[in-house]
C-alpha cells in the first residue's frame, strides 16, 4: 500500500512569498496529482504529473521518479491562494488516489 | 476541462431517515466513480468504487448496506446513506477519472455536506 506523505502540515507566508509544499510517496506510481481544497470544501485537480515538471500561471508542479518526490511551487503568493493543497498518487494500473493529509497554506496581506 | 456535479450542496436530515447524493458527469462518460467522505481537518478517505453495470467495490470498513451504491449510467452515481445517524454527519465527494486510460486526470464534484441531527 502506497504511503504519501506531505510537509508542512501548516504553513503561513506573507503575500509575496515562494512557496513550497512537499510531498513523498512509498512506492511507484502512475500520476501524481495536486488538489486544492477551499473552505467550502469543493476540490479542484491543479496537475496531474507523471514526470518532469508542469506550470500554470503562478503554479509549478515537479516530480522526480527516482526520488519518489514531487513539490509544488507557487510564485508570488497571494491571499486568495489560501486553501488546503493535497497531493494524491494513483498507483500503477488504477484509478484509486492515495492521499496525503494536506497542507493548510494561509497567506496574510 | 470536465465537469463533475453533486447534488444536493448540503442536506439536512433527521436519524434514522435516508438521503441520497447524486454526482454526474456532465460533459464525459465515466464507467468508474470514486465516493470518498471527509471529516474536518482530514483528508479524504475512500469509500467506495462504483462501477456501471455491476456492483460496487467497497473499502475495509465501509458497510454496503448502509452506503448504497447505485451506478446506472455511463454519467450517473448515486450514493444513499440509509438510516442515518448523526455520525454519518460529514462532507461527501465524488470523482471520476476522465478518460479511458488508467491515470487519467481526476475530475472532483463539489461536496455534499450531509448534517444528520
Amino acid at each position: 500500500k502506497n504511503e504519501v506523505e506531505q510537509s508542512p502540515q501548516n504553513l503561513t507566508a506573507q503575500e509575496g512569498e515562494f512557496i513550497t509544499i512537499n510531498c513523498s510517496y512509498s512506492v511507484g506510481i502512475s500520476a501524481l496529482h495536486w488538489l486544492q481544497q477551499h473552505p467550502g470544501g469543493g476540490i479542484v485537480s491543479l496537475f496531474m504529473l507523471s514526470s518532469g515538471k508542469k506550470k500554470h500561471g503562478r503554479l509549478i508542479a515537479t516530480i522526480n521518479i527516482q526520488e519518489k518526490h514531487s513539490s509544488l511551487h507557487i510564485t508570488a503568493s497571494h491571499p486568495r491562494d489560501s486553501a488546503v493543497y493535497i497531493c494524491a498518487a494513483s498507483g500503477a494500473g488504477s484509478y484509486q488516489l492515495t492521499f496525503g493529509k494536506g497542507t493548510k497554506l494561509s497567506v496574510i496581506p | 476541462g470536465a465537469v463533475v456535479s453533486q447534488h444536493p450542496s448540503w442536506v439536512i436530515c433527521k436519524s434514522g431517515t435516508s438521503v441520497k447524493i447524486e454526482c454526474r458527469s456532465l460533459d464525459f462518460q465515466a464507467t468508474t466513480m470514486f465516493w470518498y467522505r471527509q471529516f474536518p481537518k482530514q483528508s479524504l478517505m475512500l469509500m467506495a468504487t462504483s462501477n456501471e453495470g455491476s456492483k460496487a467495490t467497497y473499502e475495509q470498513g465501509v458497510e454496503k448496506d448502509k452506503f448504497l451504491i447505485n451506478h446506472a449510467s455511463l454519467t450517473l452515481s448515486t450514493l444513499t446513506v440509509t438510516s442515518a445517524h448523526p455520525e454519518d454527519s460529514s462532507f461527501y465527494i465524488c470523482s471520476a477519472p476522465g478518460g479511458g486510460n488508467i491515470g487519467n486526470e481526476q475530475y472532483f464534484g463539489p461536496g455534499t455536506r450531509l448534517t444528520v441531527t
